[in-house]
């Protein structure tokens, strides 16, 4: 069936550090990629999406490329800030279905100053 | 932007009591909001699809008698766990499309449930 599989955290990064968080995924056909981002004491956000193969969803400096050649969907930042420190979670929705979303475990990403 | 309110953020029980959960789009009407459940260290696990105006439609696995859910206006649906037991703490949480099959949801701040 359809996963989702993030890298484990935590991840600690000090401050103007680049961020890579990898996500992959398992699906026929071509879902659409999500990350999701929760700040502490928060709900889930959606932080980014794309919704084809080579789209690149883009939000607050976040990057993510749905690469459909290595079923990924990896999300980067050029440089965090502190302000960043959350959990991300990575997921896939199936023909846009969006009580099929599948949700990877999420990352907790730690940036210190 | 929409926003969805839940509440309480956190509650403790007894075991053998009832919980109810409230889940509220602010801003926004939900003809379909969604009940997870997440377990320390693993994903978000849908439970139910909250319908206004008709029955919720569970996952397979989740006993419908144990975790009855309403969904009695546009804008608020209730999850409520009836004669809790202690594997029955988690943290509980809503969410709604501001759209169907768009794939974005927007999501409440979570329940965090002890029984004790």
């Amino acid at each position: 069936g359809d996963s989702v599989t993030q890298m484990e955290g935590p991840v600690t990064l000090s401050e103007e550090a680049f961020l890579t968080i990898n996500c992959t995924y398992t699906a026929t056909g071509y879902p659409s990629l999500f990350w999701y981002v929760q700040y502490p004491g928060e709900g889930l956000q959606l932080l980014l999406k794309a919704t084809k193969a080579d789209d690149k969803g883009s939000n607050k400096g976040f990057e993510a490329t749905y690469r459909k050649e290595t079923t990924s969907f990896h999300l980067e930042k050029g440089s965090v800030q502190v302000s960043d420190s959350a959990v991300y979670f990575c997921a896939l929705s199936r023909g846009g279905n969006n009580r099929k979303l599948i949700w990877g475990l999420g990352t907790s990403l730690a940036v210190n100053p | 932007g929409a926003v969805v309110s839940q509440h309480p953020s956190w509650v403790i029980c007894k075991s053998g009591t009832s919980v109810k959960i409230e889940c509220r789009s602010l801003d926004f009407q939900a003809t379909t909001m969604f009940w997870y459940r997440q377990f320390p260290k693993q994903s978000l696990m849908l439970m139910a699809t909250s319908n206004e105006g008709s029955k919720a439609t569970y996952e397979q696995g989740v006993e419908k008698d144990k975790f009855l859910i309403n969904h009695a206006s546009l804008t608020l649906s209730t999850l409520t766990v009836t004669s809790a037991h202690p594997e029955d703490s988690s943290f509980y949480i809503c969410s709604a499309p501001p759209g169907l099959n768009t794939g974005e949801l927007f999501f409440g701040e979570g329940s965090r449930l002890t029984v004790l």
